[in-house]
């Protein structure tokens, strides 16, 4: 079984629709991020979490919103979606940044497209 | 503010031939710089590099740290037709985030 799961995989959605994307991990890290990503612009951080207490903005953090509902699960929203929003996104893990502990783990993504 | 820059973005070869991939970094307190291999949707992870001059390899991979010049090379040798992908770099600072800063990927096309 993957250790990181994202729900949908895809989704076809149009301008104005409230969207949830769902991420689940088994790993039992702590930390959980939400990238996405556009061709030829790399992968861009929207938020992380450190824990379910613990919520941060990445640097797009605009239009987004995230919930950490329980250590294994991080949800990101879109409230109002737009057609600049069609992109993929991945869910990612890490451990607790110890010393040979930085590599993140990710999820197999959802392709979200606006219309 | 931080950065990371691949180069090229893009790189067409053949089976066969051998490629090294491009990763300048300005991180501020450096502490890591990470190579992911994405093939069809979710990276995966190549390398981490933390000291200067140590090779890390795997197989036909290697990749090397260079912390003065600040920047990462990753070489290909005999590639194979497997070997296209997105290749991704990402540098890491010493904050406690744990956030990885990511390049704008190199896209590798293997030709038969």
């Amino acid at each position: 079984d993957a250790d990181v799961t994202q729900t949908p995989r895809n989704r076809i959605t149009k301008t104005g629709k409230r969207i949830m994307l769902e991420c689940s991990q088994t790993k039992g890290h702590d930390r959980m991020y939400w990238y996405r990503q556009d061709p030829g612009l790399g992968l861009r951080l929207i938020y992380y979490s450190f824990d379910v207490k613990d919520i941060n903005k990445g640097e797009i953090s605009d239009g987004y919103s995230v919930s950490r509902q329980a250590q294994a699960k991080f949800s990101l929203s879109l409230e109002s979606a737009i057609p600049n929003q069609t992109a993929l996104y991945f869910c990612a893990t890490s451990d607790l940044g110890l010393e040979g502990a930085d590599e993140q783990f990710f999820g197999p993504g959802t392709r979200l497209t606006v219309l | 503010e931080d950065k990371v820059v691949q180069s090229p973005l893009s790189l067409v070869v053949h089976e066969g031939d051998t490629v090294t991939l491009n990763c300048s970094y300005e991180v501020t307190n450096f502490r890591s710089l990470l190579w992911y291999k994405q093939e069809k949707k979710a990276p995966t992870f190549l390398f981490m590099l933390t000291s200067s001059g140590i090779e890390k390899k795997s197989g036909r991979l290697s990749s090397i740290l260079d912390k003065k010049e600040l920047f990462s090379i990753l070489n290909i040798t005999a590639t194979q037709t497997g070997d296209s992908a997105i290749y991704l770099c990402a540098g890491r600072g010493s904050s406690n985030t744990g956030k990885l800063i990511f390049g704008q990927g190199t896209t590798l096309q293997v030709k038969p």
